[in-house]
């Protein structure tokens, strides 16, 4: 079974600061998708950045970026320059390419950008 | 292109009842899955429908139920509630084509409370 970990329940950074969410996973696939959900007290899951496992190359996406470790298991979320609108539960995401149509997701980290 | 919507956003039932809630999806989408949200259990997959019908199904007991309708849109029926499914019920829908890697689009979800 796979299973997705957040070390990290809770953040706080000032606002302009860089601040990085760690995720690991634990899978026998070679080949799966990554994400990264953000979740604001509107409670809309949005979607921030994805990463496919075959591809080598971190994803990055404007001021948020990845850094993927494929065999460390590992999929840390970089957010530059944040912004208070930032402010939100981020969660880690794993879905294999085969096989169930379903997201495993980690516990959530609270981010919380101060200004 | 309307989102995911997700009705009612609140509903307050009893112990007892049942309940059934409604998702409509992007218009194109035709897979429709379900997740609970709780503090203590974190996001946990329900089920998943594809062109009417379950393809997937998460660790939950029988007294959750799901259907897809011709449309897409789905609903999800939990029968004698209990306390402990209280929760936020989210629904997310995937386009038909390269349906993972794209990623899952949310609705705001249901917030579902049991007294």
């Amino acid at each position: 079974a796979q299973t997705v970990t957040q070390s990290q329940p809770e953040m706080s950074v000032q606002e302009a600061e860089t601040v990085t969410l760690s995720c690991t996973y634990d899978t026998s696939e070679n080949n799966y998708y990554l994400f990264w959900y953000k979740q604001p007290p509107s409670r809309q899951m949005i979607l921030v950045i994805r990463q496919e496992a075959y591809k080598q190359q971190n994803a990055t996406e404007n001021r948020f970026s990845v850094n993927f470790q494929k065999a460390a298991k590992s999929f840390s979320l970089k957010i530059s320059d944040s912004q208070l609108g930032d402010t939100a539960m981020y969660f880690c995401a794993f879905t294999t390419i085969q096989g169930a149509q379903k997201l495993v997701f980690g516990q959530g980290t609270r981010l919380t950008i101060n200004p | 292109k309307a989102g995911v919507t997700q009705t009612p956003r609140y509903l307050i039932k009893t112990r007892g009842q049942q309940v059934t809630l409604s998702c409509s999806p992007i218009s194109g989408h035709r897979s429709v899955s379900w997740y609970q949200q709780t503090p203590g259990q974190g996001l946990q997959f329900l089920f998943e429908y594809f062109s009417e019908t379950q393809r997937n199904k998460g660790n939950f007991p029988g007294r959750f139920s799901g259907r897809q309708f011709s449309n897409s849109r789905s609903e999800m029926n939990v029968s004698t509630l209990e306390l402990g499914d209280s929760a936020l019920y989210l629904c997310a829908s995937s386009s038909p084509s390269g349906q993972k890697k794209a990623g899952y689009t949310f609705g705001s979800g249901t917030r579902l409370t049991v007294v």
